[in-house]
């Protein structure tokens, strides 16, 4: 499974736009790209997942390089409830018995 | 109508004792989990079932037996509790093929005290 390297934590105001990067040099060909968030005393969430270039949906945006050697989430006009840990995943979850590798995560703290 | 549901929600506990946890799911999914979350907030997966059949059994001690009656349900027996087992565990579900795998569901998380 390829290593993931995110920041440990980060601050935002309501209503801006908070973008959260995710290093993974050693990601392998067939590896996806997924986010997941967890609020305090709750299991994780799927936020988004992707491939290649950009995804989008109600909750979020994925950007990711040509070279895949990274990727950020995006999420629009942050609020209150949108604190909570974002975990960043990469890897082959056929060969890995189907199995997330959830690291530190990044902690994210919005106040009005 | 609740995904994934686990019971209980907290389990105190003294050292030695054995305990179950349960947990069922109703997606449909062929494939469950559970992970183990520490004090420090590390989430690590344990087991995971696919139809009922063990696919993954991270370095876990044998204390620790998951069970699968049918596809909805997967409980978690320990055996001999040791105050290290103290942490939360989550279930989790999910379809087995494609990238829909990815989409795990959690469970709303068992907090276990071992005292």
């Amino acid at each position: 499974l390829a290593k993931t390297t995110q920041p440990i934590s980060m601050d935002s105001y309501e209503g801006q736009e908070v973008n959260i990067t995710c290093s993974h040099n050693n990601i392998a060909t067939n590896d996806y790209i997924t986010w997941y968030q967890q609020f305090p005393s709750q299991g994780p969430r799927f936020i988004i997942q992707g491939y290649k270039t950009k995804v989008t949906n109600e909750v979020a945006s994925l950007f990711i390089p040509a070279d895949r050697k990274s990727s950020t989430l995006s999420l629009p006009r942050v609020s209150l409830s949108d604190t909570a840990v974002y975990y960043c995943l990469v890897g082959d979850i056929s060969h890995s018995g189907y199995a997330l590798n959830f690291g530190k995560g990044t902690s994210l703290l919005v106040t009005p | 109508d609740t995904a994934v549901s686990q019971t209980p929600k907290y389990l105190v506990t003294q050292m030695g004792n054995d305990k179950s946890i349960k947990c069922e799911q109703n997606l449909g999914h062929d494939t469950m989990y559970w992970y183990k979350q520490d004090s420090k907030k590390f989430l690590k997966i344990m087991f995971s079932y696919n139809n009922k059949e063990l696919i993954i059994n991270e370095t876990v001690p044998n204390r620790f037996s998951p069970k699968s009656p049918d596809k909805a349900h997967l409980n978690l027996h320990i055996n001999s509790l040791e105050l290290g087992d103290s942490a939360v565990y989550f279930c989790a579900s999910s379809p087995t093929s494609g990238v829909r795998a990815y989409e795990q569901y959690f469970g709303p998380g068992t907090r276990l005290t071992v005292t």
